[in-house]
């Protein structure tokens, strides 16, 4: 079965802390993951895909098939980096049909 | 100028009654989808339409029926609502249906009493 997992509703860290929101998934074939995140009072956004091995707004997330993972992290959380995550494995069947996880909640406090 | 639009934003109904939740988007996509996110906040697709055909259709009770009357709108509409129905369902477009970002909307809260 395709699932993904979200182990932490709350991840709870001061600022200039290191962040991991860990996410693990299930899935038979090749996977492709994506964090998606939503600010306060903020749509739902695309906030990076493994394929494009980016950092954006200093996040990046590594693919690790032998741990099926797909963990996000951070070196130094910043208070405007708080809000809801959620990990999505895109699911075999040739459309976008994504997975997601029940999502992390990020606060970052000063 | 809001990309993917919803309404109502908000929604209180009694168990029985019918509604609708209306999509738009102005980003010339060709396929639309929507989510459920239940009160643990799992998000779930219910279905997906690319140029007015339907392509995902989950395992969704047939009291839920979409309606894409051109690529721009796909409109929800829900029978005899039940408690269970209570959640927030999102909107969500994408360019082509392929492997892209999806653009979300900002979400419908309906409340069945």
């Amino acid at each position: 079965a395709q699932r993904v997992t979200q182990p932490e509703k709350l991840l709870s860290v001061f600022k200039g802390a290191p962040v991991e929101l860990k996410c693990n998934y299930s899935y038979s074939g090749s996977p492709e993951l994506f964090w998606y995140v939503q600010y306060s009072r903020q749509r739902l956004q695309l906030l990076l895909r493994h394929i494009s091995r980016e950092s954006i707004k200093g996040f990046t997330a590594d693919l690790n098939k032998g741990e099926t993972s797909f963990h996000l992290k951070k070196p130094f959380a910043q208070e405007e980096d708080s809000a809801m995550y959620y990990c999505a494995l895109r699911a075999s069947g040739g459309y976008n049909k994504l997975i997601f996880g029940a999502g992390t909640r990020l606060a970052v406090h000063p | 100028d809001t990309a993917v639009s919803q309404t109502p934003k908000y929604l209180v109904t009694q168990m029985g009654n019918d509604k609708s939740i209306k999509c738009e988007q102005n980003l010339g996509h060709d396929t639309m989808y929507w989510y459920k996110q239940d009160s643990k906040k799992f998000l779930k697709i219910m279905f997906s339409y690319n140029n007015k055909e339907l392509i995902i259709n989950e395992t969704v009770p047939n009291r839920f029926s979409p309606k894409s009357p051109d690529k721009a709108h796909l409109n929800l509409h829900i029978n005899s609502l039940e408690l269970g129905d209570s959640a927030v369902y999102f909107c969500a477009s994408s360019p082509t249906g392929g492997n892209e970002k999806l653009f979300f909307g900002s979400g419908t809260q309906l409340s069945v009493l």
